[in-house]
């Protein structure tokens, strides 16, 4: 069975950093690629990043380049999300998604919330 | 890059069916996308890949009340028989080189 489980949300001031993991389970890692996708309150949902399966390319959001860095370690199954230069319009639910290559992304996480204030 | 344009609430009734819009950018008529289920305070849920061809995959424990067509630069998911847990948003989803993109979401009301 397919798992993808988010920790590292939480409350942070404006310019703050946060880093966000997602920790897989049930499928071979290492060879999909994943997303972050992000949901801020009442709204929809906003791809945020992408990494291919080696971690050898990575895709951000206008958003969020420059501020954003997405990674993996695929001897850990992990995925990570290190978020810098926090602001307000920052502040959602924050879902990991595995990316079936030509369907989409087939499985996702339950989230976990980020919220910038001070 | 793409966009996905949903209308953004439908109603139906219990047992009926509906079928929802997304509609691709000038360009992009081609392109696969994936709907997405997100009930109300959960995660969303993968429901199908559907091709231009009208050709559709759904994901694993998705019924088969949900299906998907196209025509053109329209992709088009109907839920027959209508439960009271489909009240819930539904979102595409395509992706090109470089990028992935979400429709707004359409809002469904059981009633």
């Amino acid at each position: 069975e397919v798992q993808l489980l988010e920790s590292g949300g939480g409350l942070v001031q404006p310019g703050g950093s946060l880093r966000l993991s997602c920790a897989a389970s049930g499928f071979t890692f290492r060879t999909y690629g994943m997303s972050w996708v992000r949901q801020a309150p009442g709204k929809g949902l906003e791809w945020v990043s992408g990494i291919t399966g080696s971690g050898g390319v990575t895709y951000y959001a206008d958003s969020v380049k420059g501020r954003f860095t997405i990674s993996r370690d695929n001897s850990r199954n992990t995925l990570s999300l290190q978020m810098n230069s926090l602001r307000a319009e920052d502040t959602a639910v924050y879902y990991c998604a595995k990316i079936l290559s030509a369907a989409g992304s087939d499985y996702w996480g339950q989230g976990t919330l980020v919220t910038v204030s001070s | 890059q793409p966009v996905l344009t949903q209308s953004s609430s439908a109603s139906a009734s219990l047992g009926s069916s509906v079928k929802f819009t997304c509609t691709l950018s000038s360009g992009h008529s081609d392109s696969i996308i994936a709907w997405h289920q997100q009930q109300p305070g959960k995660a969303p849920r993968y429901l199908m890949k559907l091709e231009s061809s009208g050709s559709y995959s759904r994901g694993s424990g998705v019924p088969d009340r949900f299906s998907g067509s196209s025509s053109g630069a329209d992709r088009y998911l109907t839920i027959s028989n209508l439960q009271s847990e489909d009240e819930a948003d539904y979102y595409c989803e395509t992706w090109d080189s470089n990028t992935r993109v979400f429709g707004g979401g359409t809002k469904l009301t059981v009633l």
